[in-house]
């Protein structure tokens, strides 16, 4: 079992660019989800899905769009990056929502 | 919008001394309360986790005790060591569909 995998590890983009930040589990795990974590604001909730098919918007939802056509496959969008999106983002999965969720290795953007 | 309150920020103890961290929630049906802890440059591990249906919970040196009525929830951790020393963060189930998170706690185990 790879577990939460995440691509790429590492990202610099410029202002205006797009690009999308893959996220893959392999555990069969229904609920997925996206955060980003900033120094001192902790991990928060971009968005989340509970299923294929089925997305919803977290904490911090603009700027980001996502899509959910594969259980194993949750891809976070950057449709027009600002230097405000310079973070680490973290993606997880857990089988439902009182289970243990399992977190990526994180993949570190920098928007100049 | 939802909200998991962490306190303190940042807690220095002595090896072999306790810590706690204390998280209040907003979601009255919230009924999952999970720990993790982060070493630096890696990715949160869960640590031990409570579900609404029980109060305390304990893993060797680490507790966490939950108090539904007040609506808050504290992590224990006896005889602290080096390797302790990490952030931790509280989060708490938001609808039942995903997790809200606190700000974190820094905690620094001095020897």
């Amino acid at each position: 079992n790879a577990g939460v995998t995440q691509t790429p590890k590492f990202q610099v983009l410029k202002t205006g660019q797009s690009m999308t930040l893959q996220c893959a589990q392999d555990m069969n795990h229904e609920y997925m989800s996206w955060y980003r974590q900033d120094p001192g604001m902790g991990l928060r909730l971009i968005h989340y899905s509970v299923g294929a098919g089925i997305t919803d918007q977290g904490e911090v939802p603009n700027g980001y769009n996502v899509s959910r056509s594969t259980t194993e496959d949750f891809p976070l969008r950057l449709l027009s990056a600002a230097p405000s999106q310079t973070s680490v983002y973290f993606c997880a999965s857990s089988r439902g929502d009182t289970d243990t969720q399992y977190f990526g290795p994180g993949t570190r953007l920098t928007v100049l | 919008g939802e909200n998991v309150e962490q306190h303190p920020s940042t807690l220095s103890v002595q090896e072999g001394d306790s810590a706690v961290i204390k998280c209040t929630y907003s979601d009255s049906a919230s009924n999952y309360f999970p720990w993790y802890k982060q070493e630096l440059g890696k990715r949160p591990q869960l640590i031990i986790d409570i579900r609404s249906n029980v109060g305390e919970k304990k893993d060797q040196r680490i507790a966490v005790t939950l108090n539904k009525t007040a609506k808050h929830f504290s992590l224990h951790i006896t005889e602290t060591q080096p390797e302790d020393s990490a952030v931790y963060f509280c989060a708490a189930s938001f609808s039942g569909t995903a997790l809200i998170f606190g700000k974190g706690t820094t905690l620094s185990v001095s020897s």
